[in-house]
């Protein structure tokens, strides 16, 4: 699977766009970009998922550029409950259903 | 019960001691897996099991026994653990074909 690139943490305001940038300029054509998060001393949360097309969910949108190289993931109005460590994984969809969590972007929405 | 439930959430043990950590699943999924998170480290996959068949063992040690009797049910039995195994063990499930796992909220684990 291709290795990604994030931020090791960021600060938003409630209420703002909070943008999460992510680099995986390695990918490969079949591989998916997938967003979890993890807010403290709970489980991971799955988030969105794409593979080119820019994506939707009433969670967050993706964007990902068209070199595929880079993903944004958009939290629209991000909220005091969305302060957690978001991770950014690319991986094939195929029977090998592994996720390789790195250390991913801890993101803090402050008041 | 919907989702995916862990119990016990908090488990303090001796390293002489044996206990089992049990996850439950209600989502009709067919496979299920054992995570490991240490502090300040990425969570570690352990073990995976598709329709009851354990698919992948990545080289956990023998202390630690998973069980799957069936798709809704997984154990992790321990024993004669180490201080050092002191973290969150996280079980999650997916359907076979789905790459969506879904979490439950994991079990803190203090090895004395």
């Amino acid at each position: 699977d291709a290795k990604t690139t994030q931020p090791t943490s960021m600060d938003c305001a409630e209420g703002r766009a909070a943008n999460l940038p992510c680099n995986h300029s390695t990918i490969s054509g079949n591989e998916y970009v997938y967003w979890y998060r993890q807010i403290h001393s709970q489980g991971p949360q799955y988030i969105i998922h794409g593979l080119k097309n820019n994506e939707t969910n009433e969670m967050a949108s993706l964007i990902i550029t068209e070199d595929r190289k880079s993903s944004t993931l958009i939290l629209p109005h991000a909220t005091l409950r969305d302060t957690a460590v978001y991770y950014c994984i690319v991986r094939l969809l195929s029977n090998d259903y592994k996720l390789s969590f790195g250390a991913g972007t801890t993101v803090t929405v402050r008041a | 019960e919907t989702g995916v439930t862990q119990t016990p959430r908090h488990l303090v043990m001796g390293m002489t001691n044996k206990k089992s950590l049990k996850c439950e699943q209600h989502l009709g999924h067919n496979a299920m897996y054992w995570y490991k998170q240490s502090a300040k480290k990425p969570l570690e996959l352990m073990f995976v099991y598709n329709f009851k068949e354990q698919t992948e063992n990545n080289s956990v040690p023998s202390r630690f026994s998973p069980e799957c009797p069936n798709s809704s049910h997984l154990f992790l039995h321990l024993h004669t653990l180490q201080p050092e195994d002191s973290a969150l063990y996280l079980c999650a499930s997916s359907q076979v074909t789905d790459n969506e796992q879904f979490f439950g909220p994991g079990t803190r684990l203090t090895v004395l």
